[in-house]
């Protein structure tokens, strides 16, 4: 089983404030690291495929960046919105499937 | 479009029944399939993944078990169901398995099991 920790398990952030949190994951046989955004009463959906060192993603407000030799990932929300509120997963891929990490759940206080 | 539908979305259960949670996509061929379970403050775990009608892969050992009987459908079941089988159940479905390949989530079944 691999070692897919996310932190901090929640946060609250008031709306128009920025805020990131982390994904750490195992530096060695790294391949992709996937980011999924989980708002309740919904699916998880995906956000980022991120698979180089250094490599930054960015979709509206929201980006991420990698460091696959230290392993760790951090997703930025930048002037959160109440919309963005939800649990933001990420999943190591090895060995054709994807360990997920617990998520960070992200409440934007209007 | 592809859609994936999974039913029941709540399900209460007594310890020692039977259980059968279906899911089914549609607008693709061939599909893989997985099985995840979410249990309470925990990450989403793999239990099944399909590659094809009636290939099955179980990735931890469990009172769970799954079946595809057809290319887009695929079945977890349970002979008799456990306090711990509680949890919620989401089925996905990714065209390949590839290191970018997304996958893509049902709206999930609720278990509890009393």
């Amino acid at each position: 089983i691999l070692n897919v920790e996310q932190s901090p398990q929640s946060l609250h952030v008031q709306e128009g404030d920025s805020t990131n949190f982390t994904c750490s994951f195992p530096s060695s046989n790294f391949y992709a690291l996937h980011w999924y955004r989980w708002e309740t009463a919904k699916s998880p959906e995906a956000l980022f495929v991120m698979t180089l060192n250094g490599d930054e993603k960015k979709k509206g407000r929201i980006s991420a960046t990698l460091n696959t030799k230290e392993g760790y990932s951090y997703l930025y929300i930048k002037g959160s919105q109440p919309e963005d509120s939800a649990t933001y997963l990420c999943a190591f891929y090895n060995d054709y499937k994807l360990s997920f990490g617990a998520g960070t759940t992200v409440t934007v206080r209007a | 479009s592809q859609t994936i539908h999974q039913w029941p979305a709540t399900l209460v259960q007594p310890v020692g029944s039977p259980l059968s949670l279906e899911c089914t996509v549609e607008g693709t061929s061939n599909p893989n399939l997985y099985w995840y379970r979410q249990a309470a403050g925990r990450g989403l775990q793999l239990l099944f993944y399909s590659v094809g009608i009636g290939q099955i892969s179980s990735e931890v050992p469990q009172n769970l078990s799954a079946s595809r009987p057809q290319d887009r459908q695929f079945i977890l079941s349970s002979k008799k169901l456990l306090l711990s089988d509680s949890g919620f159940y989401l089925c996905a479905w990714s065209v390949l398995r590839g290191v970018t390949d997304t996958q893509y989530f049902g709206p999930g079944t609720r278990l509890t099991v009393l």
